[in-house]
């Protein structure tokens, strides 16, 4: 099993360029999650998905939007890209089925840069 | 709301001294606490969990609901635990995790 995978690694962009992000995961988990992390915030929510069909809103949602295509996929889309987006991107997957061992696995990243 | 705080942004020790990585949070209700460790070049991946109160690679947590602390300790540590810790709560359908401390192991 490949986990949780992302696509592209790396990115980097011109302000107002629109770009889209992949996830997906093989562990038939019912939860997926956008973070950002940047030095001294730690991880902060853009948006998560707990079950196909749905999303919500995160921490920092402003400038970007979501799509939960199918159960296994999970695309976070910036339509017109801004500096303050350079970041590294972390999506996450976990079974939510309402008990307490729900810990999340994380994809490897990708890292944006935004002129 | 609910936060978690970890209110040391790197810690340095040297290799074989105890360790302590702090985690404060506030949460109205009974939580879930989380520890995640990044090392270099690899993902964030789930150090421990207060719930199963397990023992991982040397290091454990104790959730003190009083002081609503969850601290990550190991009585001695070693180079390869040098990396980035997490603290993290789950809040519902999602997770808010702490701003990280950096550990830095010296030889």
């Amino acid at each position: 099993n490949a986990g949780v995978t992302q696509t592209p690694k790396f990115q980097v962009l011109k302000t107002g360029q629109s770009m889209t992000l992949q996830c997906a995961q093989d562990m038939n988990h019912n939860s997926m999650y956008w973070y950002r992390q940047d030095p001294g915030m730690g991880l902060r929510l853009i948006y998560y998905s707990a079950s196909e069909g749905t999303t919500d809103k995160g921490e920092v949602p402003n400038g970007y939007n979501v799509s939960r295509l199918n159960k296994r996929e999970f695309s976070l889309r910036l339509e017109s890209a801004a500096p303050s987006q350079t970041s590294v991107y972390f999506c996450a997957s976990s079974e939510n089925s309402g008990g307490s061992y729900n810990e999340q696995f994380f994809g490897p990243g990708t890292r944006l840069t935004v002129l | 709301a609910q936060r978690v705080t970890q209110p040391e942004k790197l810690l340095s020790v040297f290799k074989g001294a105890p360790v302590e990585l702090k985690c404060n949070y506030s949460y109205s209700g009974s939580p879930e606490l989380f520890w995640y460790v990044q090392y270099s070049r690899q993902r964030l991946q789930l150090l421990l969990r207060h719930i199963s109160r397990e023992s991982i690679k040397g290091f454990t947590a104790d959730l003190n609901k009083g002081e609503t602390s969850f601290h990550l300790k190991k009585p001695f540590a070693q180079e390869e635990d040098s990396a980035m810790y997490y603290c993290a709560l789950r809040n519902g359908q999602n997770f808010v995790f702490g701003p990280g401390t950096r550990l830095s192991v010296l030889p």
